[in-house]
């Protein structure tokens, strides 16, 4: 049972450029949350999607990011017109059930690098 | 507004040693709350979980000590060995900003030297 797939691994994107961030969530799983990671900041909650809808963006920044979880295919986190503030390590977490009766399970996230 | 606070931001023992990491938390509707290791490269993985009306759970080497009325939970892990060098992250659920979500603290560098 593969666990939570994120790609691309590394990602390198010059300022004003787009960056999408896919995760396949673990099979079974049809609630997916999107964290950011800075140094020594921890993980900041951004977005909790279920399959075609938006649950929770209290975390998502107003402008330039979207984030989508289709009925078929994986869940995209998009930044447009990156800056270097950007630059983080966003990871994807699945649960089979929301957060009821069920833990999240993380992939092993997307670096992103602004330059 | 950080609403689970984390220290130390890093830790430093010998082998054999037992690191303590503590957390405190405001949101009294907080009502699960697990630990999460992290080595570098890897994304956050579950390691032991406790609910508000339990005060310590153990699971092998690791244990989470609850105190609900001070608001504040720990995890000790015992004979630590260089293999649990890594990041922790403590942890809440609860309905915050619309969903029923985790909310992070902000992690705990811990490395055991031989």
């Amino acid at each position: 049972n593969a666990g939570v797939m994120q790609n691309p691994r590394h990602l390198v994107r010059r300022r004003g450029q787009e960056a999408r961030l896919r995760c396949s969530p673990m099979k079974g799983h049809s609630h997916v949350y999107w964290y950011r990671q800075l140094p020594e900041e921890g993980l900041k909650f951004m977005v909790y999607l279920q399959k075609e809808n938006i649950i929770d963006e209290s975390g998502m920044p107003k402008e330039r990011f979207s984030a989508e979880f289709p009925k078929e295919g994986p869940s995209i986190l998009r930044i447009q017109q990156v800056v270097r503030g950007d630059s983080a390590a966003y990871f994807c977490a699945s649960s089979p059930q929301g957060l009821n009766n069920s833990p999240l399970h993380f992939g092993n996230g997307t670096r992103l690098t602004v330059t | 507004q950080q609403q689970v606070k984390q220290s130390p931001q890093s830790l430093i023992v010998q082998k054999g040693g037992i690191p303590i990491i503590n957390c405190a938390y405001e949101n009294t509707a907080f009502d699960y709350f697990p630990w999460y290791q992290q080595f570098p490269g890897k994304g956050p993985a579950l390691l032991i979980a406790i609910r508000p009306d339990v005060s310590e759970k153990k699971e092998g080497r690791f244990t989470i000590s609850f105190n609900k009325s001070a608001k504040q939970f720990s995890l000790h892990i015992m004979d630590s060995q260089p293999g649990d060098s890594a990041t922790y992250f403590c942890a809440a659920r609860g309905v915050t900003g619309g969903g029923n979500k985790l909310t992070f603290g902000t992690g705990t560098q811990l490395k055991v030297e031989l």
